[in-house]
């Protein structure tokens, strides 16, 4: 079994502020990590994943996140958020028998000017 | 760039009703899934399909629920007797290859209304 905890429904941040997006997960076998974004009207759009290797994963947009094994998680970050990042943030896991995708129920951005 | 592409983007139906949607993927694309979005929520898992075989359902998909995908190419996903709780975003998306690394391109969606 699989799942995905985004203990966050919304985040708050001024722009020019870093920006963090929480995201744990439990899997019984290797974790393939993934984050997507939802802007509104439009489907959801990959940014980045972690497969094996390096633990900071860089993605689209100067989005990067960091695998923390011991942890279980998976966090989206951004040195400096614009307004423009603004949306629906959706972390996901997938194990290594390579079935479905889970998906985290959505973490809402607000980045203010 | 053609992308993943669902047809209709909106659909308005009376309870009782059966209704169909269409995905065309990204040609070559051998992975094709279909997942349900309500507001608030994550997308839920309903089943995929490798080529035309149907892999795996979700227990959410009661017998109401049908989807093919004759050729391996375009999937149909049709909902019978609709109930109000069918009202959602219903999402189609395909990938590449069927490692467990490959990422999915998503549709924009089909948005059902049960009225």
């Amino acid at each position: 079994a699989q799942s995905v905890a985004q203990p966050e429904d919304q985040v708050n941040v001024a722009e020019g502020n870093p920006l963090t997006v929480k995201c744990t997960y439990s899997v019984s076998g290797n974790p393939y990590l993934f984050w997507y974004v939802q802007y509104p009207n439009r489907g959801l759009q990959f940014l980045l994943k972690y497969i094996t290797g390096d633990n900071l994963v860089k993605g689209s947009y100067g989005f990067e996140a960091e695998f923390n094994k011991s942890q279980t998680s998976f966090h989206l970050k951004k040195p400096s958020a614009l307004v423009s990042d603004s949306a629906l943030y959706f972390c996901a896991v997938r194990d290594d028998s390579w079935g479905k995708l889970q998906f985290g129920a959505g973490t809402q951005v607000v980045v203010t000017p | 760039d053609t992308g993943v592409s669902q047809d209709p983007r909106h659909k308005i139906t009376k309870r009782g009703q059966n209704v169909t949607f269409r995905c065309d993927p990204i040609s070559e694309h051998n992975r094709l899934y279909w997942y349900r979005q309500t507001l608030g929520q994550g997308p839920e898992f309903l089943t995929y399909f490798q080529n035309e075989a149907q892999l795996e359902k979700s227990r959410l998909l009661s017998d109401r629920f049908s989807a093919e995908r004759p050729k391996g190419s375009f999937s149909t996903l049709e909902i019978q007797r609709t109930e109000q709780g069918d009202s959602a975003m219903y999402l189609c998306a395909s990938s590449p290859r069927t490692g467990s690394n490959e990422k999915l391109f998503f549709g924009s969606g089909t948005q059902l209304s049960v009225l």
